[in-house]
């Protein structure tokens, strides 16, 4: 089965710019969860959808939106970048069990550099 | 909330020699799963082991093993005969069965493994 995949994997915006983030789940897996990881903040949390449905939000301003499509693909967007958004952004998917999810498989991530 | 503490930033071990990752965790739940995650420095996350909380029998994988203490609340990797490739982060993760909350992470530790 081919794993997670994740577009693009490297990109370098300015600030204000907007960026869209994709990520493509393994084969049967309905769950994508999203995470921001720093040097500084580690692995933190954005959001995961499932079936099409955000079930999980983390603490991130309002700027940070996903979706998930029906073929559970799922893109991220950022808007109005900031500095600070500089970051190494991980997709994860999953299969879920009735309501709970199993272990998360993650992508290579995307390193976006804002300057 | 889960917590998710991992108290050792860096460790170092010589090549075949056998090393012990600490994590512990607290919750008031009584039924999630752990994870061991390894990021080498290619960034790619990968799944390294996994434990349900019900199961009184420690994971094993490989050289990979656990010592699964729900008591304590203590999860700790051990690695035998280490290999060069096993350097990269690690990051314990603790994961409820609600569904309801996402995947907690520690803030991980530097494994180094010197020939």
């Amino acid at each position: 089965k081919a794993g997670v995949t994740q577009t693009p994997r490297y990109l370098i915006k300015t600030r204000g710019q907007q960026v869209t983030l994709s990520c493509s789940p393994i084969s049967g897996h309905r769950s994508v969860s999203w995470y921001q990881q720093t040097p500084g903040q580690g692995l933190q949390f954005l959001f995961e959808y499932f079936s099409e449905t955000q079930r999980n939000k983390g603490n991130f301003p309002g700027r940070f939106s996903g979706r998930q499509f029906s073929n559970s693909r799922s893109e991220m967007n950022v808007s109005t970048l900031e500095l600070g958004d500089s970051a190494l952004y991980l997709c994860a998917s999953s299969l879920v069990d009735s309501i709970r999810p199993l272990a998360q498989y993650f992508g290579p991530g995307t390193r976006l550099l804002v300057l | 909330a889960q917590t998710v503490t991992q108290s050792q930033p860096e460790m170092s071990v010589q090549e075949a020699e056998t090393v012990t990752l600490s994590c512990t965790y607290d919750t008031s739940e009584n039924n999630y799963y752990l994870f061991w995650y390894k990021q080498p420095p290619s960034r790619q996350m990968i799944l390294v082991i996994r434990q349900e909380a019900y199961k009184q029998q420690n994971a094993t994988e490989n050289r990979f093993s656990v010592n699964f203490q729900k008591a304590a609340k203590s999860f700790s990797l051990k690695i035998s005969d280490s290999q060069l490739g096993d350097t990269a982060m690690y990051f314990c993760a603790f994961l409820d069965f609600s569904g309801n909350t996402p995947l907690v992470f520690g803030k991980g530790t530097r494994l180094s493994v010197i020939a």
